[in-house]
């Protein structure tokens, strides 16, 4: 079955700094990577994923995310994080045609001055 | 509206109370997905409808549980009995035709359900 490690329950960072956010997968043929982000009290908002192509994968809000197939991971990377990056993150993943996503537990950002 | 739109947001029942979480999805959108997200924890699916089709209902803890979308748009959520464990957020999405991959999920801001 497919699942997703997310291993940071929470991470600080300080504002300007960057981030990465940890993501590893398990299944067994090429699987469709996703982040999504939460902000309190409201819905998913996608970020960016993966199916093929090119490991290194732009997203919205300057994050990006590199697939490594060796390592079973997706990890989500900004170079510089603003204070409205505060957020809870999920990474995700798909089989196609199952269309339902399996979502890891998520990774709390916060944010310091 | 240009979104997908859940009812109530927020719900709080007396355990062994029925309720019924409504999603409204974008306009046109085929597909329509259901997922629970308890306290702390990731979504995790419940449903999903093509159409008025519930093609995968394998996420539904107990048959509580019961989905609907009977003219493929609106669809409706409904807990019989409802116990303490079934206190999270209720969460709906819907996409343009099959899945993230091609056109991506919308996801709505869900409906928070307190058992007490």
């Amino acid at each position: 079955a497919q699942s997703v490690t997310q291993p940071d329950i929470h991470i600080t960072v300080s504002e300007g700094a960057s981030l990465e956010l940890r993501c590893n997968y398990s299944y067994g043929a090429t699987p469709y990577l996703f982040w999504y982000v939460q902000s309190p009290g409201q819905g998913l908002q996608l970020l960016l994923k993966y199916f093929s192509g090119d490991t290194l994968v732009q997203g919205i809000k300057g994050f990006e995310a590199e697939f490594k197939r060796s390592q079973s991971s997706f990890n989500l990377r900004k170079p510089s994080v603003h204070w409205s990056d505060a957020a809870e993150y999920f990474c995700a993943v798909m089989n196609t045609g199952f269309q339902k996503l399996v979502f890891g537990t998520g990774t709390r950002l916060l944010v310091s001055p | 509206g240009a979104g997908v739109s859940q009812s109530p947001r927020y719900k709080v029942a007396k355990r062994g109370q029925d309720v019924a979480l409504r999603c409204d999805p974008i306009s046109g959108h085929v597909s329509l997905f259901w997922y629970q997200q308890a306290l702390g924890q990731g979504p995790e699916f419940l449903t999903y409808f093509q159409n008025e089709a519930q093609l995968d209902k394998s996420g539904l803890p107990s048959d509580r549980f019961f989905a609907e979308r009977p003219e493929g748009s609106v669809s409706t959520l409904k807990i019989q009995r409802t116990q303490q464990e079934d206190s999270a957020v209720y969460l709906c999405a819907s996409s343009l035709v099959g899945g993230e991959f091609n056109y991506g999920y919308t996801f709505g801001s869900g409906t928070r359900l307190t058992v007490v």
